[in-house]
């Protein structure tokens, strides 16, 4: 898996209540992504950096955070989990810039469940 | 690892035959296209990829390609193994951001 650990790798927790999950990579990729996995929807992109302190929201960012304080390390956080947050959350890395590879490496996921 | 329980198209293949899984992507000026496969329980994995100045290209028992006209991409698969079983994604990008556009995915089935 390209060097690229998520955890925890499973998680329950209760509404309301913060959650943090962290990719590590070992590939020096400058770009990183959260995505997350749901039935019908394939991967949808929650978060992503660019480089050290550099992020931008993708498409269903709305409740999440994320923080990138060295080029390894990406966490993404749930502030208040709601049970619309359930799902299998993926972290990726590529070393692309634009016009280049965009091939990305992926963790294997993170199955969050909020009760 | 993870998996998901996607209620997804599938495609049942006899082991040995020749699979052919379709996308149809959504926007006109994406310039870059790759294929992934998921197995369960783990990450999507890179296949193959293709940019927009090009309709098809090959690799080890894959081939992609491109119909720009219809905005039309499809993955071939020779041959067909039992670890060929997974989902498999296409995702494009747009020419203006770095971001992938994620299509819904197709679950490929071997029978024996």
């Amino acid at each position: 898996d390209a060097g690229i650990t998520q955890s925890p790798r499973h998680k329950v927790t209760e509404t309301g209540t913060p959650v943090t999950l962290r990719c590590h990579q070992t590939e020096n990729h400058r770009y990183m992504y959260w995505y997350r996995q749901d039935p019908g929807h394939g991967l949808r992109l929650i978060h992503y950096s660019y480089g050290v302190k550099d992020t931008d929201k993708g498409e269903v960012s709305d409740g999440y955070s994320v923080s990138r304080s060295k080029t390894e390390d990406f966490l993404l956080t749930l502030e208040s989990a709601t049970s619309s947050q359930t799902s299998v959350y993926f972290c990726a890395t590529t070393d692309r810039g634009r016009g280049m590879n965009t091939e990305a490496f992926f963790g294997q996921g993170t199955r969050l469940t909020v009760v | 690892g993870e998996s998901v329980g996607l209620h997804l198209p599938t495609l049942s293949v006899q082991e040995g035959d020749n699979s052919i899984i379709n996308c149809a992507y959504s926007n006109s000026a994406s310039d870059y296209f790759i294929w992934y496969k998921q197995e369960s329980g783990k990450g999507p994995q890179f296949i193959i990829d293709i940019r927009s100045n090009m309709d098809k290209r090959q690799g080890q028992r894959v081939t992609v390609l491109l119909n720009k006209t219809v905005k039309h991409l499809s993955l071939q698969i020779a041959a067909t193994q039992p670890g060929d079983s997974a989902v498999y994604f296409c995702a494009e990008t747009p020419d203006s951001n770095y971001q992938l556009i994620w299509g819904a995915g197709t679950k490929l089935i071997i029978k024996p």
